[in-house]
């Protein structure tokens, strides 16, 4: 029941800025958009949510058109170590529970 | 302050027994999810548990259950292990009601021979 859909892989020099991609039409009003990215198996690491307005923080900025059916990751500067695989992400709540439903995710890779 | 820690980090276990991995959630945060990651794939939803109640399952088979102690800490565990049990379980918690994002433990990588 993936709610995301974004390209497989992507490439970015380092230094410049990567956008990432994700398309969600199918998303609900109350759903809220997440990302996160995955190094080597580890863990996922939180990046940034939002639901309606544009959100940034230290590590990126989170660009959701007005019909909320997709959105931009954006690191401002991508480094070497920012190379990972990066989920758009969709919050799923109902009747007291929620979950988050990954995509496959794009794998980003930062050339020197 | 620690994160969500998962224990152990790796296993390995035959065909048709059973197993349990264990998941610290940070503190104050009482939500605790697991998901399970094949290869290749992105992490699918389980089970989400809230001051130790099931709230919500994912599209597994009863062969999977889990519990959350008084503590929020919490276990999964999978009888009659299959082949394609073999993956990454993740561990995630969060403070509900609040505008924050999950935080994943490490995981535990699962091998089923």
């Amino acid at each position: 029941d993936a709610k995301t859909t974004q390209p497989t892989s992507m490439d970015c020099a380092e230094g410049r800025a990567a956008n990432l991609p994700c398309n969600h039409s199918t998303i609900s009003g109350n759903e809220y958009v997440y990302w996160y990215r995955q190094i080597h198996s580890q863990g996922p690491q939180y990046i940034i949510h939002g639901l309606k307005n544009n959100e940034t923080n230290e590590m990126a900025s989170l660009i959701i058109t007005e019909d909320r059916k997709s959105s931009t990751l954006i690191l401002p500067h991508a480094t070497l170590r920012d190379t990972a695989v990066y989920y758009c992400i969709v919050r799923v709540a109902w009747e007291g529970s929620e979950k988050l439903v990954f995509g496959k995710g794009t794998k980003l890779t930062v050339n020197p | 302050d620690a994160g969500v820690t998962q224990s152990p980090t790796h296993l390995i276990k035959t065909r048709g027994q059973h197993v349990t991995l264990r998941c610290s959630p940070i503190s104050g945060h009482k939500s605790v999810s697991w998901y399970q990651q094949v290869l290749g794939q992105g992490p699918q939803f389980i089970f989400q548990y809230y001051e130790k109640e099931e709230r919500g399952r994912g599209n597994f088979p009863d062969r999977f259950s889990a519990r959350q102690f008084p503590n929020y800490s919490s276990e999964l565990n999978v009888n009659a292990l299959l082949l394609g049990d073999s993956a990454l379980y993740l561990c995630a918690s969060r403070i509900l009601n609040a505008n924050y994002g999950y935080t994943f433990g490490s995981g535990t990588r699962l091998t089923v021979v």
